[in-house]
């Protein structure tokens, strides 16, 4: 089955500065890739995906790349905010239903 | 569009006692539907997936007996936690897939603590 590697699990960054946080998937047919944001005792939230049609996307000041032959997908948030400190997972769709990745904690300085 | 709620939000029961968790979309109905268990600090575990009127699929290492999945219409599931222990304290997420929704898109609902005593 599908498993779903994330680095790093914590990342710290000052407020203004980019964070990338990256994700490897094994099955090659995995075909969409969702992010999710989640606060302390919420759901999470899904706040960018991406199709394995398509290299990259961008919303604002998150973005994802996709690389299918190396099957690896990253998550880019620009000028980040203290609001933007969570934790994030992302996910891989195989077969029907989604693996998560194990999440990243981060955290923005003001 | 896509609401999905679920209850109670938060549930303390006494070790050996059940209890059942609902899992709502309020406005649309729902293609298949997931139940997920998540302890602090770690990533979301899914549990079962199941669709209207069939039995749910389990994932490897959920017992099906404890955790009794009904998916009971398009718009409906539950899942109850048979003989609760202090061990199956955790927070439960469902969510849904949308029946006019746009490939895999899977609409959460805002979870349920659970902790046995």
């Amino acid at each position: 089955g599908e498993n779903v590697e994330q680095h790093p699990s914590t990342l710290s960054v000052q407020e203004g500065d980019s964070a990338v946080i990256k994700c490897t998937y094994s099955d090659s047919a995995s075909n969409y890739f969702p992010w999710y944001k989640q606060e302390l005792g919420k759901r999470p939230q899904l706040i960018i995906d991406i199709r394995s049609n398509v290299g990259e996307k961008k919303d604002q000041r998150i973005a994802v790349t996709l690389n299918k032959t190396a099957k690896h997908f990253s998550l880019h948030i620009t000028e980040t905010q203290p609001e933007d400190s969570a934790v994030y997972f992302c996910a891989a769709h195989q077969t029907g239903k989604l693996i998560f990745g194990q999440g990243t904690t981060l955290q923005v300085k003001p | 569009g896509a609401v999905v709620s679920q209850h109670p939000s938060r549930v303390i029961c006494k070790s050996g006692t059940s209890v059942k968790i609902e899992c709502r979309s309020l406005d649309f109905q729902a293609t298949t539907m997931f139940w997920y268990r998540q302890f602090p600090k770690q990533s979301l575990m899914l549990m079962a997936t199941s669709n209207e009127g069939s039995k749910a699929t389990y994932e490897q290492g959920v017992e099906k007996d404890k955790f009794l999945i009904n998916h009971a219409s398009l718009t409906l599931s539950t899942l109850t936690v048979t003989s609760a222990h202090p061990e199956d304290s955790s927070f439960y997420i469902c969510s849904m897939t949308s029946a006019g929704g746009v490939g895999h898109e899977q609409f959460f609902g805002p979870g349920t603590r659970l902790t046995v005593l």
